[in-house]
């Protein structure tokens, strides 16, 4: 399976918009982009996914890069609610999630 | 209804025990998910099923059995557990099973082996 690299954590205020990166040199011509959360003692929560253009849902955009190599999942006005662990996962066979970056969000 | 319900939601059990975990959805979905969580680490998969039949078993120990008697249901078996297995036991269910598709997670099983 390609692998994800992101960064452990980062950190917003409150309603401001938050870019979480990640980037995925070995991506295969056919996996998919996911982006999982997991808020404290919950499990994962879809949040979005894309092949190649960008995407957006209720919740979230996903920009890709033109080469595929990276991707940036884009948060419009973070809320407290939003702090949670965010995972970018290739769809290789099955799902398997990276480390993820931990996303704290201040007042 | 979008829910995908994992019992018990805490488990304590000693090493000579044998237990079992529950998942249940009713979304239709054909393919069903066990990802084993420790503290402050990504979910592991361990077991997948498509149809009712194991697909993908991530050459989890024999200890962990899981089965699946119908679309609907999923139980994952423990015997002579190891207290390293103490872990967040995750459930998650998709419409057939194919890696495009979003999963649905339930709150999972908080076990501690004794």
């Amino acid at each position: 399976d390609a692998k994800t690299t992101q960064p452990n954590s980062m950190e917003s205020n409150e309603e401001e918009p938050v870019h979480l990166p990640c980037n995925h040199s070995t991506i295969s011509g056919t996996d998919y982009i996911h982006w999982y959360r997991q808020l404290p003692s919950q499990g994962p929560e879809y949040v979005i996914h894309g092949l190649t253009s960008n995407v957006n849902n209720r919740m979230a955009s996903l920009a890709i890069a033109e080469d595929r190599k990276s991707s940036t999942l884009i948060l419009h006005r973070a809320t407290l609610r939003d702090a949670a662990v965010y995972y970018c996962i290739l769809s290789g066979y099955a799902l398997n999630f990276g480390k993820g970056t931990s996303l704290l969000v201040t007042p | 209804d979008t829910e995908v319900t994992q019992t018990p939601k805490h488990l304590v059990m000693g090493m000579t025990n044998k237990k079992s975990l529950k998942c249940e959805q009713h979304m239709g979905h054909r393919a069903m998910y066990w990802y084993k969580q420790k503290a402050k680490k990504p979910p592991e998969l361990m077991f997948v099923y498509s149809y009712e039949k194991l697909s993908i078993n991530e050459s989890v120990p024999s200890r962990f059995s899981p089965e699946c008697p119908n679309s609907s249901l999923l139980n994952l078996h423990l015997h002579a557990l190891q207290p390293e297995d103490s872990a967040l036991y995750l459930c998650a269910s998709s419409q057939v099973g194919i890696p495009t598709e979003k999963l649905f997670f339930g709150s999972g099983t908080q076990l501690s082996v004794l």
